[in-house]
């Protein structure tokens, strides 16, 4: 099968600063992309989400880009706070949803 | 509260004595799905449903069940469970399937929070 999300294992950051998490995909069908926040035992939280359609979409404290030339989605938090330590992953729907394994974020104090 | 709400949370049994992982959500989402996520894998699909009485077959769905008799409701069976079904699942919802065979359309899901399961 394919694979989604070549993620870097893990990120620490200063608190204050800006995180990047990125996440590359192999199928240039896919039309819907997702960012998740998953806590330690807890479930996948939805972040934000872009459609194939679009380069760039905000949210709050948080960016999503996507280039779709060189299928490649990035995350980007803005002004990294200990409570946005967690694993974030990217998930693309081809005829399903197909899900990275994930960046571990470390916001250091 | 909108949630998604999974139980048990916690599981050990041992190989071949039959469980059932309940799945209810309370937000009237057309779609539901199960997963599994196991260390270096990600999340991998185990079943889903476009709408009641309606489940199919996602990437990983040996060794298991599931039904859709009611709309909020979508439970995991394992009948005979075995070791390598040791996982934390998860079961996730959506709203407005689409006829998309396979998808859950471009919403994104709700998750609950995990049932870990160990089968000894």
């Amino acid at each position: 099968g394919e694979s989604v999300g070549l993620h870097l294992p893990t990120l620490s950051v200063q608190e204050g600063d800006n995180s990047i998490i990125n996440c590359a995909y192999s199928n240039s069908a896919s039309d819907y992309f997702i960012w998740y926040k998953q806590e330690s035992g807890k479930g996948p939280q939805f972040i934000i989400d872009i459609r194939s359609n679009m380069d760039k979409r905000q949210g709050q404290r948080v960016t999503v880009l996507l280039n779709k030339t060189v299928k490649h989605l990035s995350l980007q938090i803005a002004a990294t706070q200990p409570g946005d330590s967690a694993v974030y992953f990217c998930a693309e729907k081809r005829l399903g949803f197909y899900f990275g394994t994930g960046t571990s974020l470390t916001v250091i104090p | 509260e909108a949630q998604v709400t999974q139980n048990p949370r916690y599981l050990i049994t041992v190989t071949g004595k039959k469980l059932t992982v309940t799945c209810s959500q309370n937000m009237n989402h057309e779609y539901m799905s199960w997963y599994r996520q196991d260390p270096g894998l990600g999340l991998r699909q185990i079943y889903y449903s476009m709408n009641v009485e309606v489940t199919d077959k996602g990437d990983v769905p040996e060794g298991y069940k599931v039904s859709r008799k009611e709309k909020r409701n979508f439970p995991l069976i394992l009948e005979s469970p075995s070791p390598n079904q040791t996982s934390l699942y998860f079961c996730a919802s959506s709203q407005r399937a689409t006829t998309d065979p396979t998808g859950g359309g471009n919403q994104p899901q709700h998750f609950g929070d995990g049932t870990r399961l160990s089968i000894l």
